[in-house]
């Protein structure tokens, strides 16, 4: 079955402690793109990348890294996170640029930062 | 700048009315245009897509949208309001590049 992987569904975690969102896409798609999403302000996009070794910032990239080691999988880390940070987040992917194409969303990443 | 504007941040309506949800954009290029729906606790899944071609666009479930270049105009609509219909919709915005926009969204309401 095509789908988008995120892992884990839910986490409450302190601040400061390093933590990563995975990401795993079998599509063999080439754009994948991280997403927060919080009431009232719909979803910002926080990196995204257009294929392997080549990624790109998005809206509001602060706080987050990402990583594009492999076509299916496109980490989100977040060194050290801090109570702003707590979101849904969401990772979506696309076969190309996602201009004309329409994006492939998991099920989303519950975030909690005390 | 690019910019999705939904105009509605809550819409209610009785099951078996017309549903109508609000998108203004703003783009300096050709914009490719999306509706997506997010039921509670779920992703998002797309309704439908503009992409220049026709600019009346039908999508799953019985919803479609019309492109009004001149209104800069994206309004989703349905005939007839279901029960399963209640849940977010967004309006999401590709300039041309990789980046991504979306509204606020829209959360629809359906009374019995």
């Amino acid at each position: 079955e095509a789908q988008v992987t995120q892992n884990p569904r839910y986490l409450i975690t302190v601040t400061g402690k390093k933590l990563t969102v995975t990401c795993s896409q079998n599509m063999n798609h080439e754009y994948m793109s991280w997403y927060r999403q919080d009431p009232g302000l719909g979803l910002r996009q926080i990196y995204y990348s257009m294929n392997v070794e080549v990624t790109d910032k998005g809206d509001v990239p602060e706080g987050y890294k990402v990583s594009r080691k492999e076509k299916r999988n496109f980490p989100l880390i977040l060194e050290s996170p801090s109570p702003n940070q707590t979101s849904l987040y969401f990772c979506a992917s696309s076969p190309q640029k996602a201009a004309k194409n329409i994006q492939y969303f998991g099920a989303g990443t519950r975030l909690s930062v005390l | 700048a690019q910019s999705v504007t939904q105009l509605d941040s809550h819409v209610s309506v009785s099951e078996g009315t017309p549903v109508l949800l609000r998108c203004n954009y703003s783009s300096s290029y050709s914009p490719s245009l999306f509706w997506y729906v997010q039921h509670p606790n779920k992703g998002l899944q797309l309704l439908l897509k503009y992409t220049s071609a026709a600019t009346l666009v039908k999508g799953i479930n019985g919803f479609e949208a019309e492109f009004k270049k001149s209104e800069t105009s994206f309004h989703l609509t349905k005939p007839s309001a279901h029960m399963s219909d209640a849940a977010e919709y967004f309006c999401v915005l590709n300039t041309g590049g990789f980046k991504t926009i979306f509204g606020a969204g829209t959360r629809l309401f359906v009374k019995a």
